[in-house]
């Protein structure tokens, strides 16, 4: 089965980190273009970064130069290590699968994991 | 790239048809729009992409139109659990989300 589950989300205070995790499970991480989304309290939704099968990476300029996406295809997961959190960053993390084209949405996504920064 | 859908709210009965519109601040092609369905408490899930191909399972009463800045998404007949927020998503930049529209039951 093809699944995504996040973890690593908690409480932190501002300026602090925090490192989430996304486990794949039913197919291979690094054959794909992988995505972090996060969602503010009764917002909508915001692109985070993306992980190329190529491995390059992009990010939010909301996040660039404190976030770090990053893959472990020996343990087929993806990451996201979060430093100066500030409390716009509060919200639920998303894992998604890109797809192997990128450019076609995200067609799987994990149920989140909630970051609050108090 | 700024996604603006509309209607914010849109208020139907099931049965009815829906339809809702995604403007986009510069030119998106085509290839590089897709369209989520949001339940309350759920993941996002993938309804359309390259503006107009029904993502997998996804019902035919799920349609998409459109090119350039003005992309629609309509669904023909309201069923209870289409009932949800829908957002557009754009790639042909630094990917953006528009702000959604909550279709509610009238």
């Amino acid at each position: 089965e093809v699944q995504l589950v996040e973890s690593g989300g908690g409480l932190v205070q501002p300026g602090g980190s925090l490192r989430l995790s996304c486990a794949v499970s039913g197919f291979t991480v690094s054959s794909y273009y992988m995505s972090w989304v996060r969602q503010a309290p009764g917002k909508g939704l915001e692109w985070v970064s993306v992980f190329y099968s190529d491995g390059r990476t992009y990010y939010a300029d909301s996040v660039k130069g404190r976030f770090t996406i990053s893959r472990d295809n020996s343990k087929n997961t993806l990451d996201l290590q979060m430093n100066s959190l500030r409390a716009e960053d509060t919200a639920v993390y998303y894992c998604a699968r890109e797809g192997r084209t990128y450019g076609n949405g995200m067609d799987v996504w994990g149920q989140g994991t909630t970051v609050t920064v108090s | 790239i700024v996604l603006t859908q509309s209607p914010g709210t849109l208020s139907l009965s099931p049965g009815e048809r829906a339809t809702l519109s995604c403007r986009a601040s510069q030119s998106v092609g085509s290839s590089y729009l897709v369209w989520y369905q949001q339940k309350s408490g759920q993941a996002p899930r993938l309804l359309i992409y390259a503006a107009s191909s029904r993502a997998t399972a996804i019902p035919d009463r799920f349609s998409g139109s459109g090119s350039g800045t003005d992309f629609t998404l309509t669904i023909s007949r309201l069923e209870p659990e289409d009932f949800a927020v829908y957002y557009c998503q754009q790639y042909e930049s630094s990917p953006s989300f528009g702000q959604g529209t909550k279709l509610e039951i009238k």
